[in-house]
């Protein structure tokens, strides 16, 4: 069971809007820790897609935002593309009286349909 | 920024393995350096983090006492020292770079494939 909860999967037609939820607790995104993204093509190694709750690196398109409230994150993706089919997780950081570590996501399967 | 990993290795289950990392591209000292783990078909799973500059290191409570994250700054590597492996330690291991513990891991290594059987 992940800190941090993502739904298994989502899917969404060529052209469409997808979000992908994060959902964490007061001792992770609750605590003010920042959110960030990543996206993983089949076979392929993790790239940061959104970095700080919001910010997006340089290559990353404009379709791909971000945003934290509280206790939970979402990935927004607009205009689909057949190329956003891939794994998506989240990551954060969480602090108990006994350690801090970071933390990820279970991830999210986005199929394009 | 490059991050070279360590080849494949194929191990018995009560085994122990080890794992380099190797920087390049920038100041090894001055960055974090994560392990990251992803068992086949599954998601990704943080195991620890180590500052080289100053050996600060944190594990995760679920691999805590199995894992070792050390550096030698004189060759700008890292290492991940996982004993007593079983067949559920058949994963992909990743070495990540980190400018922060909480910040966004930036650069991610090739992976080193691990089976153990």
């Amino acid at each position: 069971q992940s800190v941090l909860t993502q739904p298994p999967s989502v899917s969404g037609a060529p052209g469409q809007r997808v979000t992908i939820s994060c959902t964490g607790s007061s001792s992770n995104l609750g605590a003010g820790y920042d959110v960030h993204w990543y996206q993983q093509l089949p076979g392929k190694v993790p790239t940061l897609l959104i970095d700080s709750n919001n910010g997006r690196p340089s290559g990353v398109p404009d379709r791909f935002s971000g945003s934290k409230s509280g206790t939970s994150a979402s990935l927004a993706i607009t205009g689909l593309q057949a190329e956003d089919e891939a794994d998506y997780y989240c990551q954060s950081y969480d602090t108990t009286v006994r350690a801090s570590f970071v933390v990820f996501g279970g991830g999210t399967k986005l199929t394009v349909l | 920024v490059q991050l070279v990993q360590s080849g494949a290795e194929v191990k018995m289950p009560g085994d122990s393995l080890k794992i380099s990392c190797q920087g390049s591209g920038y100041t090894f000292n001055n960055f974090w350096i994560g392990w990251v783990r992803q068992m086949p078909g599954k998601g990704l799973e943080w195991m620890g983090i180590l500052h080289p500059g100053d050996s600060d290191t944190r594990y995760s409570p679920s691999f805590q006492g199995q894992v070792t994250i050390s550096a030698d700054k004189s060759i700008n590597t890292a290492y991940m020292y996982l004993s007593s492996l079983k067949a559920s330690d058949t994963a992909m291991y990743f070495c990540v770079r980190q400018g922060w513990p909480w910040g966004p891991v930036d650069y991610w290594g090739q992976g080193s494939l691990v089976t153990v059987s």
